[in-house]
């Protein structure tokens, strides 16, 4: 079955630093790579999502790469701000098989 | 109330006690989850409802017992659980049944102490 790793587990930036976290896949069969932040007392909230057709996609301050053919992708996360401290989890799936989470980063921002 | 709501937000029980997680989701979704997460691990999906029917059971010992009376209500009954079941249980809700490609709507959890 699919298998997610993910690095940090911890994470400090600088306010107005740039923040990467990133995530390696098992299943060369996953197409669909989703991120979701987790804040304290809350449950995970999707903040991006990238599907196997696609290279790189933006949102704003978020953006996520995908590299196929090595099997992994990234969170990047420019000008951080004290309000993107929370924890990430990565995750990947195809059609036919749940979600499969990472361990989750916790990122903190220090201003 | 929007989103998905979960009840009770912290539970501590004995062993031997008896008790029910609840979640609602007011989302209009045919599809709701349980997940378990504790700390240093990956969520951990539990149970998958379709439609009201079971079509996920990951391994979860029998002293779980999920109960799905209608699309929009969803629940985790719990009867003589270990220590190591203490974590924060994570109800989740999604639009399309079936598809594990589509976002999940998660609630706050609830945080569980097995005593």
């Amino acid at each position: 079955g699919e298998n997610v790793e993910q690095h940090p587990s911890t994470l400090s930036v600088q306010e107005g630093d740039s923040a990467v976290i990133k995530c390696t896949y098992s299943d060369s069969a996953s197409n669909y790579f989703p991120w979701y932040k987790q804040e304290l007392g809350k449950g995970p909230q999707l903040i991006i999502d990238i599907r196997s057709n696609v290279g790189e996609k933006k949102d704003q301050r978020i953006a996520v790469t995908l590299n196929k053919t090595a099997k992994h992708f990234s969170l990047h996360i420019t000008e951080t701000q004290p309000e993107d401290s929370a924890v990430y989890f990565c995750a990947a799936s195809h059609g036919n098989t749940p979600l499969v989470f990472g361990k989750g980063t916790r990122l903190s921002v220090i201003a | 109330e929007t989103g998905v709501t979960q009840t009770p937000r912290h539970l501590v029980m004995g062993m031997t006690n008896k008790k029910s997680l609840k979640c609602e989701q007011h989302l209009g979704h045919n599809a709701m989850y349980w997940y378990k997460q504790s700390a240093k691990k990956p969520l951990e999906l539990m149970f998958v409802y379709n439609f009201k029917e079971q079509t996920e059971n990951n391994s979860v010992p029998s002293r779980f017992s999920p109960e799905c009376p209608n699309s929009s209500h969803l629940f985790l009954h719990l009867h003589t659980l270990q220590p190591e079941d203490s974590a924060l249980y994570l109800c989740a809700s999604s639009q399309d049944p079936g598809s594990n490609t589509g976002e999940l709507f998660f609630g706050e959890g609830s945080r569980l102490t097995v005593l």
